[in-house]
């Protein structure tokens, strides 16, 4: 069963704005992680966020996680046309023994 | 350093018979993991593995089996391939299980005629 959940489904801006998309989970979660799929490639790990951070920086990516909320953002600034790519969030389950992943947002950037 | 290593990239199977997904790291992590996806559905866990001669099923491990007999490879068997089969399967690898980043191989596309 999924534990993260992406939104929206699909996203579609033009090169040079910033894309957001959202994760929200259900259950308690000791980290969150964020990987990029590029078309008919394997997924990319981007970005781990700890329950204790609010926030994390890598380049161009900033990812926010409230606990309280069960929810996790990805801003991606100044987009480019090469970061079209499918995004999802996975969260740990069975004692960090499984990386359970959302069903992803599809992310196309106009050039 | 090549990473996480999955053969063959394609394959076309008929109903019934049977195959062998590779999947080799040359990281040195104790934590591998298969997974399939499916259009709309994200990725599924199928198996994984905490180390060498330990292995679990995941989500949706019907009609599949693993075994770990070394830390670098983590073969994944169909017994008798069906349509339902048919899918993109990934295998990764992680350093300390989900409390850290993974490692993703390419993938193998399966059709099962």
């Amino acid at each position: 069963s999924q534990q993260g959940e992406e939104d929206p489904q699909a996203l579609s801006i033009q090169e040079g704005e910033n894309a957001t998309m959202n994760c929200s989970y259900k259950t308690s979660i000791n980290n969150l992680q964020w990987y990029r799929q590029n078309s008919g490639r394997g997924l990319v790990h981007l970005i781990l966020i700890r329950s204790n951070e609010r926030e994390k920086h890598s380049g161009r990516l900033r990812v926010t996680l409230d606990t309280s909320k069960k929810s996790s953002s990805l801003l991606i600034t100044a987009s480019r046309a090469a970061d079209t790519a499918s995004y999802f969030c996975a969260t740990p389950s069975g004692s960090a023994r499984q990386l359970t992943f959302g069903s992803g947002t599809q992310l196309t950037v106009l050039p | 350093n090549a990473g996480v290593t999955q053969t063959p990239k394609f394959q076309v199977l008929k109903t019934g018979q049977s195959m062998t997904l590779q999947c080799a790291q040359d990281m040195n992590h104790e934590y591998m993991s298969w997974y399939r996806q499916d259009p709309g559905m994200g990725l599924r866990l199928i198996h994984y593995s905490v180390g060498a001669g330990i292995t679990d099923q995941g989500e949706v491990p019907n009609g599949y089996n693993v075994s770990r007999s070394t830390t670098e490879d983590f073969p994944l068997r169909l017994l008798s391939a069906a349509p339902s089969q048919t899918s993109v399967y990934f295998c990764a690898s992680s350093y300390g299980g989900a409390n850290y980043g993974y490692t993703f191989g390419s993938g193998t596309r399966l059709t099962v005629v």
